[in-house]
């Protein structure tokens, strides 16, 4: 079984704030998958990452997978309260099949 | 777009009774599903890969006969909770892959055994 590690678990931080959420991975994944989740509701997704060393950008969002595609991050610039949430990475096993991590859960206070 | 729906969002249930909980492809067929479970401030855990025509696939340590899996039709999979305990209590949440393999989950089903 493929292990995927988020960190850190929870993140408190005051809007303005800038934040960075990592995955680690003990092995390869075709592709990873980034998501946020609101208490009560279905996982949605943020971002697909697919080629090492690829970096997407989504709004004040930018997303990095590494070069040997085991590890990926999130960062966010000056965070909103409407960011608070759970952030899950996933690494993507087969067709729809998704292996998450822990999970970090995101607060930004006004 | 394309949509998948779950139902009921919440239920609450006698502990030794049975809850079915339905998982829709609302416009695009689904040969393969998914679900997990969520535990409070957890992340999701995948349980078992529900298939059309076949039996399911469960994860290790999922109970087969307590979680019950039957994908009656290309665009439905239902997953029952048999006698049901409150530890069973669980978010629950299913996904299906549309043929692109853009993936789209469920709005969840919360389970409250008493």
């Amino acid at each position: 079984t493929q292990l995927l590690e988020q960190s850190p678990q929870f993140l408190s931080i005051q809007e303005g704030e800038n934040l960075t959420v990592y995955c680690n991975s003990s092995s390869v994944f075709s592709s990873l998958q980034w998501y946020r989740q609101e208490p009560g509701e279905g996982p949605v997704l943020l971002v697909t990452v697919v080629t090492g060393g690829e970096v997407k950008k989504l709004k004040r969002l930018t997303f990095q997978f590494g070069d040997a595609r085991k590890d990926s991050s999130l960062h966010i610039t000056a965070a909103q309260p409407g960011d608070t949430g759970l952030y899950l990475c996933a690494g993507v096993e087969s067709w729809g099949k998704l292996q998450f991590g822990a999970g970090t859960q995101v607060v930004v206070t006004p | 777009g394309a949509v998948v729906s779950q139902h009921p969002s919440r239920v609450i249930c006698k502990s030794g009774t049975s809850v079915k909980i339905e998982c829709r492809s609302l416009d695009f067929q689904a040969t393969t599903m998914f679900w997990y479970r969520q535990f409070p401030k957890k992340s999701l855990m995948l349980m078992a890969t529900s298939n059309e025509g076949s039996k399911a696939t469960y994860e290790q340590g999922v109970e087969k006969d307590k979680f019950l899996i039957n994908h009656a039709s290309l665009t439905l999979s239902t997953l029952t909770v048999t006698s049901a305990h409150p530890e069973d209590s669980s978010f629950y949440i299913c996904s299906a892959p549309q043929h692109t393999g853009e993936l789209f989950f469920g709005e969840g089903s919360r389970l409250t055994v008493l």
